[in-house]
């Protein structure tokens, strides 16, 4: 079965660091991409970017370039986001999710329970 | 970047009847990589359609999907209790992959 497991709730101050984990199980973690998506409180979803943990190659969406890190490790099959210094505006809601077939273009067919992040001060 | 404008914006319905929910993108969305998600209220999206037409698996038959170029739309032929939810489409033929802002399907 496949899973996406992310790490739990964080509460967090402002300008403080911040990594946020999804670890992958039950398919072949090196050959699928893996995408994060953020919904802020009573919002949509937005696309941040996505990570071929195979090779680490990372696509990031304008919007998030430069303001997160999205990294893998695929010796423990997870993938991670990242923030150096952290802003109220973060406050939201953070989902991993999968490429359906394992393509550079696909939509994504399985999802992280989500891990809310809470800046403040 | 292509934009996605979803309508409407909410849907107020019956159970039993039909809905119809459009999403037109800003440029042609190429080979037709457009999908269409449903979430529920303190639930991760679950993905109803792909390739603007293919049903993930699971999913009901009364959910399909159509469409090309620009214009697509979900349909629900026969709305279920459990089918009240957001809708969002997606293309992810390029980088970014943006998402609509989302159709709320509402009880009448």
């Amino acid at each position: 079965e496949v899973q996406l497991v992310q790490s739990g709730a964080e509460v967090k101050k402002p300008g403080e660091s911040l990594k946020i984990s999804c670890k992958g199980s039950g398919y072949s973690f090196t050959t699928y991409w893996i995408g994060w998506v953020r919904q802020l409180p009573g919002k949509g979803l937005e696309w941040m970017g996505i990570i071929y943990p195979g090779d680490s190659d990372t696509r990031y969406s304008p919007s998030f370039q430069g303001q997160v890190t999205i990294s893998a490790d695929k010796s423990i099959s997870t993938a991670y986001l990242q923030w150096s210094s952290l802003k109220a505006s973060d406050t939201a809601m953070y989902y991993c999710a999968r490429h359906r077939g394992g393509t550079y273009r696909g939509a994504f067919d399985y999802w992280g329970q989500g891990t809310v992040v809470t800046v403040s001060s | 970047e292509i934009v996605l404008a979803q309508s409407p914006g909410t849907l107020s319905l019956s159970p039993g009847e039909r809905a119809t929910l459009s999403c037109r993108a800003s440029q042609s969305v190429s080979s037709s990589y457009l999908a269409w998600y449903q979430q529920k209220p303190g639930q991760a999206p679950r993905l109803l359609i792909y390739g603007a037409s293919s049903r993930a698996t699971g999913i009901p038959d009364r959910f399909s999907g159509s469409g090309s170029g620009t214009d697509f739309t979900l349909t629900i032929s026969r709305l279920e209790p459990e089918d009240f939810a957001v809708y969002y489409c997606q293309h992810y033929g390029i980088s970014p992959g943006t998402f609509g802002q989302g159709t709320k399907v509402e009880v009448k």
